[in-house]
């Protein structure tokens, strides 16, 4: 089955320090990947996503490429602020032409970034 | 922009009792999920639903839980006789899938705010 594996956490980083999240996958042709964050108490936000090898999705500062050969997409980040403080979820879905595709979540990593 | 709402936010209740954690969809979308995320754990999938029935659930989905779309727009997880380990936060989650041409393609599930469902 599809297996998302993530680095475990908790992260800690001072403020405006390069970031990597490692993320790796396992799943049978081309999947959608994205990255999730969940602020403190709150739900799930998408924050961003690649369909295909070699795309880049980008949001808020945030890059991840979707990496076929390594089955890899690594979450980054140049400069790190407290506001980004969260937990950051990897996940993908499998593309199919059967319809619906659930999503396949990684573990969840904690990031804290101090002052 | 359009979103997927849930109600209530939190939820307590006691060991035994029945609950329902509610979903209003993105109004077009098809395909409607729902995942559970216990606390400090991962996101979990629970169940799809498509055309009125259950296309997939998980072996978490057992004979105490259900879904409904009861009308043209809520869609709705009961949980019979809730149990300690219910608790957690509930994600509720639909899809549009469009067919264009030879190209599937498709957008991201959107995910709504959660339930936290604390059972005593």
């Amino acid at each position: 089955g599809n297996s998302v594996t993530q680095m475990e956490g908790p992260v800690t980083l001072s403020e405006e320090a390069f970031l990597t999240i490692n993320c790796t996958y396992t799943a049978t042709g081309y999947p959608s990947l994205f990255w999730y964050v969940q602020y403190p108490g709150e739900g799930l936000q998408l924050l961003l996503k690649a369909t295909k090898a070699d795309d880049k999705g980008s949001n808020k500062g945030f890059e991840a490429t979707y990496r076929k050969e390594t089955t890899s997409f690594h979450l980054e980040k140049g400069s790190v602020q407290v506001s980004d403080s969260a937990v950051y979820f990897c996940a993908l879905s499998p593309m199919n032409s059967g319809g619906y595709q659930k999503v396949t979540f990684g573990t969840g990593t904690k990031l804290q970034v101090i002052p | 922009e359009p979103e997927v709402t849930q109600t209530p936010s939190h939820q307590v209740t006691q060991m035994g009792q029945e609950v329902i954690l509610r979903c209003v969809p993105i109004s077009n979308h098809l395909y409607f999920y729902w995942y559970r995320q216990i606390l400090g754990q991962k996101v979990e999938f629970l169940v799809s639903f498509y055309n009125n029935e259950i296309s997939e659930k998980s072996e978490i989905f057992d004979d105490q839980f259900s879904v409904e779309r009861p009308d043209g727009s809520n869609f709705t997880l009961k949980i019979r006789s809730t149990k300690l380990e219910d608790s957690a936060m509930y994600f509720c989650a639909s899809w549009h899938y469009r067919d264009s041409g030879r190209a599937f393609r498709f957008n991201e599930q959107f995910f709504g705010p959660g339930t936290r469902l604390t059972v005593l």
